[in-house]
């Protein structure tokens, strides 16, 4: 079984600071993909940004990049200059490869961009 | 505007009701899911669909059924719902096979609420 797991439930930053946002997954899989969402209040999910386990780089999108440490099981999404935006619930996911299987998510980090 | 459209946005039903939510996809995706968003609980995959065919279901309670008429229409028919039912109902979509990593596009759910 796969698992997902986000130790931190809240975070405050300031604005325009770097935001480091933690993310560990156990799968016995060795194909598979993770994933980050950003739920704002108004509850829409908005992807952000995909790693495969494949991949030899660390995935990037804009102000969003993918701390990808696959011996250490980690992903944590790192989030440039921050904005007030920026604020919103962040999901990590995974999904096996191999199939159209739904994603499993973990617990989400509650971020708060201060001015 | 999204790509996945939810109906209706907010909904509050009896013990004793019958009512369906609908999910539509403009995007040409072959997959389609349904989540269930509770408070300080990851979001639970529910159902999955791909090319029309429910592929899994994850031990869902027989008061939800599902239904997928084709690939851009998602149904999920309540009845005899319970309180504890009462969450915001995510639908999502992706490419499915032969892409599997593929992220999801979110609809903006559906805020149920049992009485």
């Amino acid at each position: 079984a796969q698992k997902i797991t986000q130790t931190q439930p809240g975070m405050f930053v300031q604005e325009k600071e770097a935001v480091t946002l933690d993310c560990t997954y156990d799968t016995s899989d060795p194909s598979y993909g993770l994933f980050w969402y950003k739920q704002p209040s108004s509850g829409e999910m908005i992807f952000l940004i995909y790693q495969g386990s494949y991949d030899q780089q660390n995935a990037t999108e804009g102000r969003y990049s993918l701390n990808f440490q696959k011996a250490r099981k980690s992903a944590n999404l790192v989030i440039s200059a921050s904005q007030l935006g920026d604020s919103a619930m962040y999901f990590c996911a995974m999904r096996r490869g191999g199939g159209a299987d739904g994603l499993t998510f973990g617990k989400g980090t509650h971020l708060i961009i201060q001015p | 505007e999204t790509g996945v459209t939810q109906t209706p946005r907010h909904l509050v039903m009896g013990m004793t009701n019958k009512k369906s939510l609908k999910c539509e996809q403009h995007l040409g995706h072959n997959a389609m899911y349904w989540y269930k968003q509770s408070a300080k609980k990851p979001l639970e995959l529910m159902f999955v669909y791909n090319f029309k065919e429910q592929t899994e279901n994850n031990s869902v309670p027989s008061r939800f059924s599902p239904e997928c008429p084709n690939s851009s229409h998602l149904f999920l028919h309540l009845h005899t719902l319970q309180p504890e039912d009462s969450a915001l109902y995510l639908c999502a979509s992706s490419q499915g096979k032969p892409d599997p990593n593929s992220p999801l596009h979110f609809g903006n759910g559906t805020r149920l609420t049992v009485t």
